[in-house]
Parts: C-alpha cells; sequence; structure tokens
C-alpha cells in the first residue's frame, strides 16, 4: 500500500530536550512538508523539501531542523529552541510542480506533548 | 499577513440541508485552490480543487465555485450528512511559482441530526 507514516502518534518530551519526528512515504514524490497545527490556526508549513539534499524554510521555520538523504524520507527536529513545541505536526509530500491532477498527500499526525 | 482566509471558526448545518463553507484569498497569483477534511488526530485527505480556468467543479456531493473577481470561494455540500463533521480547510497554490499550499485557518462543520 502506497502512502505516507509518520511515527509515532503520540510523542512526550520534557522541556529543554531536542525530539525527532519520522516521516516516510512510498508514493515516489519528489516534494515533502512539514506542517504544524495549533488549535484555531490553519496549517502551517514549517520545512518543505522538493528535491534530495536540498530543503527550504517554511513561515514557521525557527526552532525546528530537518534533513532530505533519502527521497522517502524527511525526519523533523522539534530543538529546545522551539518555544512552544506542543502541537500536532504533519507531514506531507506531492510530485514535483503541482498540476490539476495532484494534491499533497498527509501523513496521519504525531501529536507532540512537552511537559 | 493571511493569504486565504476562512472568516467562519464553525458551521451548524442540520443534515440532509445544504452546507456552504466560504474562503476567501488575497492573492491574485493564485491559480489552483483545494478543499480539504480533516477528523480530529487525522492529517487532511483532499476533497476537490479547482483551476482558476473554471469557476465550477463538481464532484457527487461536493461543488466548488471560484469567483475570480470577488478572489472568493465556497465549497456546497449537498445533501450533508454526519460523516461530513469535520474541520474543512480551504487551500490555494501559485502553481507557476512552486509547490507551497496555502491553508486558512478551517471552518469545523457540524451536522446536526
Amino acid at each position: 500500500d502506497g502512502g505516507i507514516t509518520q511515527s509515532p502518534k503520540y510523542l512526550f518530551r520534557k522541556e529543554g530536550q531536542n525530539v525527532t519526528l519520522s516521516c516516510e512515504q512510498n508514493l515516489n514524490h519528489d516534494a515533502m512538508y512539514w506542517y504544524r497545527q495549533d488549535p484555531g490556526q490553519g496549517l502551517r508549513l514549517i520545512y518543505y523539501s522538493q528535491i534530495v539534499n536540498d530543503f527550504q524554510k517554511g513561515d514557521i521555520a525557527e526552532g525546528y531542523s530537518v534533513s532530505r538523504e533519502k527521497k522517502e524520507s524527511f525526519p523533523l527536529t522539534v530543538t529546545s529552541a522551539q518555544k512552544n513545541p506542543t502541537a500536532f505536526y504533519l507531514c506531507a509530500s506531492s510530485p514535483p510542480l503541482l498540476s490539476p491532477t495532484d494534491t499533497q498527500y498527509f501523513g496521519p499526525g504525531t501529536r507532540l506533548t512537552v511537559l | 499577513d493571511q493569504q486565504v482566509k476562512q472568516n467562519s471558526p464553525s458551521l451548524s448545518v442540520q443534515e440532509g440541508r445544504i452546507s456552504i463553507l466560504n474562503c476567501d484569498y488575497t492573492n491574485s497569483m493564485f491559480d489552483y485552490f483545494l478543499w480539504y477534511k480533516k477528523y480530529p488526530a487525522e492529517g487532511p485527505t483532499f476533497l476537490i480543487s479547482i483551476s482558476s480556468i473554471k469557476d465550477k467543479n463538481e464532484d457527487g456531493r461536493f461543488t466548488v465555485f471560484l469567483n475570480k473577481s470577488a478572489k472568493h470561494l465556497s465549497l456546497h455540500i449537498v445533501p450533508s450528512q454526519p460523516g461530513d463533521s469535520a474541520v474543512y480547510f480551504c487551500a490555494a497554490s501559485d502553481m507557476n511559482r512552486d509547490d507551497k499550499i496555502i491553508f486558512g485557518k478551517g471552518t469545523r462543520l457540524h451536522i446536526l441530526p
């Protein structure tokens, strides 16, 4: 089955610790994205990558880091510098250059809670 | 600056009636618009899209209308069903520029029995 997997579904961490969220896709998509969702907010773009070994900051990249060493994988690290990390994190992927028949496909999300 | 605006945070509609969700955008370069549906603790799923060369796209119970001069689009769901209760995100993209999709804040739709 083709799709996007995110693990774990729920994640707890202590304040001051870094944590890495996993995102894997087997859709052979070039582009991958990380979003954050907070109550009453839309999906806000953290980072995106259009090709392996390349990524760009989104609207709220501060306190986050990513890598794109493989096409299938786009892990997101939430660092201790992120002031308000408790949120629902969504990973997505898409073929390059959206066309009328293409959309972004989303993973199931990871809910991160900082204690 | 919010480029995609969904001004109604929530909407309640009787089962069987029409649900109309509205969305406004400010960037005139947007040429592709999408609606996503999201249940709690799940990722959004694609619902329907429309290119700026059209003013209407229909898929079963779902119809999206685009008014380019008003920079406004709407999603109509007819008839509304209990399973339609979810958060609906409007999104837009400038396909000539990059792959980024800009999302609105979402509208929570409650279908009442």
